[in-house]
């Protein structure tokens, strides 16, 4: 399969705790986003890169929360003291680079889904 | 603000019923719309996506969608439902190279065997 990869698929924490959460994307994609899904809502973009360049951020996107991808290819994003509300699916996705056209659609991934307790 | 917004949160159909979900989006300019489709326990897959043309587009399933520009809207529609179209869809829009997408709510289609 060469979709995009999300792991873990589930995350269980305890308030206060950080997590780290991977996205491989499709090969030779060089755009990768994140997104927050809460039960009932349809995805909330939070970030995305441009290869290595992080080209937007979301206000969503609190001080806990940051989003690296060091080489162009894999993406990390961790939350830092995690919060009860931080409870929701994180979605990856992945797109060619822009050049015009279909080419930015957006291919997402299974999601990790994260319960605070 | 960019929102869309998708009227149905549930809609319930027989076999072979025909389907119209409602999109309307807000934004000022050009737009990438896009029809998404997740079946339970599956993750989000796109179901069709217009870009420019013709503002009749057709998707994988039997699935079309037409945007209307001066309505700001992107129906999705689709002649007679399986049990197996069974699915929460989600309707959304992006900007022309700004990278983020804006999503609905979604509409939870049940279709009854």
């Amino acid at each position: 399969d060469t979709g995009v990869s999300q792991d873990p698929r589930h995350k269980i924490t305890k308030r206060g705790q950080n997590v780290t959460f991977r996205c491989d994307p499709i090969s030779e994609h060089n755009r990768l986003y994140w997104y927050r899904q809460t039960l009932g809502q349809g995805p909330e973009f939070l970030t995305y890169f441009q290869n290595e360049a992080q080209l937007e951020k979301s206000r969503l996107l609190s001080d806990r929360f940051s989003a690296e991808r060091p080489k162009g290819s894999f993406s990390t994003l961790e939350i830092q003291r995690t919060e009860q509300g931080d409870s929701a699916m994180y979605l990856c996705a992945s797109s060619p680079s822009w050049t015009g056209g279909s080419e930015e659609t957006q291919y997402f991934g299974p999601g990790t889904r994260l319960l605070v307790l | 603000a960019q929102s869309v917004s998708q009227h149905n949160h549930h809609v319930i159909l027989s076999e072979a019923a025909s389907l119209e979900l409602g999109c309307n989006y807000s934004y000022g300019g050009t737009v990438n719309l896009f029809w998404y489709v997740q079946y339970p326990g599956q993750h989000l897959q796109l179901l069709l996506k217009y870009f420019s043309g013709d503002p009749l587009v057709k998707g994988i399933k039997g699935f079309e969608a037409e945007f209307i520009k001066s309505k700001f809207s992107f129906n999705l529609r689709k002649p007679s439902v399986q049990w197996s179209d069974t699915a929460e869809y989600f309707c959304a829009f992006g900007a022309p190279n700004a990278g983020k997408s804006t999503f609905g709510d979604g509409t939870t289609l049940t279709v009854k065997p």
